[in-house]
């Protein structure tokens, strides 16, 4: 079956530093998602994605955030300058066009910022 | 914007059925989905509502009233890999392509 993926699994970085999560979306999905969990409470909407421009974004979602696919298969979540409060679990995930309400997450990049 | 709510947790004992409500407050309502989180893992998609009514997939099965803005989950013939936390998300129609916004997870504990 196919699945999201994510890498990496875990990241570990400094305060200030620049991090890219990566994700590939299921092949032939055309919706494109990044929500991020901090340790315990919900999961929140980052910004949406859909033929190459960001369709949606939430307040979280502010100017040290960008979002890329910079290939056919590759979907970037960019963090320009990391604060101790980014630590969370990202989650990516995509929908295709006929299942029109199942967004299918991947396993998740733990970001700890230290 | 979106608020939900759900109780913080539950706790069944197995072969029990458990009811988790979600009400919420939001304008461009398109449905309610629910979603399952273990620990450590990623969120997987249950169930699906856009219409009023029950929807029945195994032993779990939705429900939604959007006069009340209301929906429950049901759970039945609990097991213990139902231990899990249970998000209810308020899928939003906007100009691209239905935003999630999801509650605060109801975490659901099952004893033998």
């Amino acid at each position: 079956e196919p699945e999201v993926t994510q890498t990496p699994s875990h990241q570990v970085t400094q305060m200030g530093q620049e991090v890219i999560l990566r994700c590939v979306p299921i092949s032939n999905h055309l919706y494109f998602y990044w929500y991020r969990q901090i340790l315990g409470q919900k999961v929140e909407f980052l910004v949406s994605f859909y033929n190459n421009e960001i369709s949606e974004k939430s307040e979280i979602f502010d100017d040290q955030f960008s979002v890329e696919r910079p290939d056919g298969s590759n979907f970037t979540l960019k963090i320009r300058s990391t604060k101790l409060e980014d630590s969370a679990m990202y989650f990516c995930a995509s929908r295709g066009l006929a299942d029109a309400y199942e967004q299918y997450f991947g396993p998740g990049t733990r970001l700890t910022v230290t | 914007g979106q608020s939900l709510e759900q109780p913080s947790e539950v706790t069944a004992v197995e072969g029990a059925i458990v009811q988790i409500n979600c009400t919420y407050q939001t304008s461009g309502f398109y449905g309610l989905s629910w979603y399952q989180q273990h620990d450590g893992g990623a969120p997987t998609f249950l169930s699906y509502n856009a219409l009023d009514g029950l929807e029945e997939t195994g032993r779990f099965s939705s429900f939604l009233s959007r006069s009340d803005s209301y929906g429950y989950l049901l759970l039945q013939e609990l097991q213990m890999k139902d231990s899990a936390s249970y998000f209810c998300a308020v899928r939003v129609l906007n100009n691209a392509g239905n935003m999630l916004t999801f509650g605060g997870g109801t975490r659901l504990m099952v004893k033998p």
